[in-house]
């Protein structure tokens, strides 16, 4: 079955940086695009990144732009999330989700899988 | 950036009712490009909705999606008590940023 899990949260202090990873099974990875979507304690949810599915284009909402890195390894089923000079207003539960499906002729960015997520914690 | 705004904020209903709730964009959203989440406490979102009114993939028949333009529906007819949870829509125009609506939360009466 299709299957997202994410690693690699924890705790980090302001200014400090950490790098998630969410691994991919059940389909062929390498053909879908894939985002990020972040939820700060008793939030909403807050998309974050994406990425194509050949990694040729990366979007970033405003609040992460410059900081962090969205990249993907497609021989390893892999994505992957950096995150740099983070912050307190950063902490929050990091979802790796899968982009929705593409007919001939466009594709829709819906999430249709969401991994269980991963939590990130700025303090100091 | 187009700002979804969902209401009510929050909606007591009691089970075997019908639950409305509302997403409205500040701008057209192209296509039907709106989807529609359910989440349950300490739970990954789930996708219900896409296309405006698609249902996804082992979603139920009572609920439905409808609406175009700026204004957007989720119904939810015959409450059951799995359905009490938060319910969030979102927009996936072409160009990013992909946003999301501030989230309805339906709670038992």
């Amino acid at each position: 079955q299709v299957q997202l899990v994410e690693s690699g949260g924890g705790v980090v202090q302001p200014g400090g940086s950490l790098r998630l990873s969410c691994a991919a099974s059940g389909f062929t990875f390498s053909s879908y695009g894939m985002h990020w979507v972040r939820q700060a304690p008793g939030k909403g949810l807050e998309w974050v990144a994406f990425i194509r599915d050949d990694g040729s284009n990366k979007y970033y909402a405003d609040s992460v732009k410059g900081r962090f890195t969205i990249s993907r390894d497609n021989s390893k089923n892999t994505l992957y999330l950096q995150m740099n000079s983070l912050r307190a207003e950063d902490t929050a539960v990091y979802y790796c989700a899968k982009r929705g499906y593409c007919s001939p002729t466009n594709c829709h960015y819906y999430m249709d899988v969401w991994g269980k997520g991963t939590t990130v914690t700025v303090s100091s | 950036e187009i700002v979804l705004t969902q209401s009510p904020g929050t909606l007591s209903l009691s089970p075997g009712g019908r639950a409305t709730l509302s997403c409205r964009a500040s701008q057209s959203v192209s296509s039907s490009y709106l989807a529609w989440y359910q989440q349950k406490p300490g739970q990954a979102p789930r996708l219900l909705i896409y296309g405006a009114s698609r249902r996804a993939t082992g979603i139920p028949d009572r609920f439905s999606g409808s609406g175009s333009g700026t204004d957007f529906t989720l119904t939810i007819s015959r409450l059951e008590p799995e359905d009490f949870a938060v319910y969030y829509c979102q927009q996936y125009t072409t160009s990013p940023p992909y946003t999301f609506g501030q989230g309805t939360k339906l709670e038992i009466k």
